[in-house]
């Protein structure tokens, strides 16, 4: 594998559901992000992660819980979510010391929640 | 506050015609400007990037983009366009900083 992979690449879950994202990153990368990619708007960062220390927290609801467990992997955990947050996660690795601006992205996961 | 403005949210155009995605951000002295281009079921990928040097920078694949200060803009441009270009394409902007903040983006569709 290379690059940036997510599973599952798409999630429909119930209200009452608890589901887990996972994305994975193969480029020795030092910082990983959660976005939230809704029609119509700005990609939203709900997460950032800094050699496993999370350095940035956008106001995301509590239903919503990240994990990085190591500089390679990182988790989002879902309960209780609404209609509203029907949308594509996308998560992406950057370099962070030595290239601070550019990240590199994976395929996403496209959740449903009815 | 720091924002990103992509004006055409669809841009139609034939194949092989010549095609500017807009771009302008919020001013700033120092800034940090990409293209990203997201194709029909895949996550985001980079494009350009303007980190100094030159304002002019060039992609693999035909695309350009100058960075002009006086405008705030990162107009991306083709000359000719293929129907493998049709794609989002985002926008983005750092502001000194490891945080990007996108555009809305631009539906790039290319007809035969």
């Amino acid at each position: 594998e290379t690059g940036v992979t997510q599973t599952p690449r798409h999630l429909v879950m119930g209200m009452t559901n608890k589901k887990s994202l996972k994305c994975e990153q193969h480029l020795g990368h030092n910082a990983m992000y959660w976005y939230k990619q809704s029609a119509k708007k700005p990609l939203e960062l709900m997460f950032v992660y800094s050699l496993e220390e999370r350095v940035e927290n956008n106001s995301v609801p509590s239903r919503f819980s990240p994990e990085c467990p190591n500089s390679s992997h990182l988790f989002l955990h879902l309960h209780t979510l609404q209609p509203e947050d029907s949308a594509l996660y996308l998560c992406a690795s950057s370099p962070f010391t030595d290239s601070p601006y550019e990240q590199y992205f994976g395929p996403g996961t496209r959740l449903t929640v009815t | 506050a720091q924002s990103v403005t992509q004006l055409d949210s669809q841009v139609p155009v034939f194949e092989e015609a010549p095609v500017e995605l807009r771009c302008n951000y919020s001013s700033s002295v120092s800034v940090y400007l990409f293209w990203y281009v997201q194709y029909p079921n895949q996550g985001l990928q980079l494009l350009l990037k303007y980190l100094s040097g030159s304002t002019l920078v060039e992609s693999i694949n035909g695309f350009e983009a100058e960075f002009n200060k006086s405008q705030t803009s990162f107009h991306l441009r083709k000359p000719s366009v293929h129907i493998s270009d049709t794609a989002e394409y985002f926008c983005a902007v750092s502001y000194n900083t490891d945080k990007l903040i996108f555009g809305t983006g631009t539906r790039l569709q290319v007809f035969p």
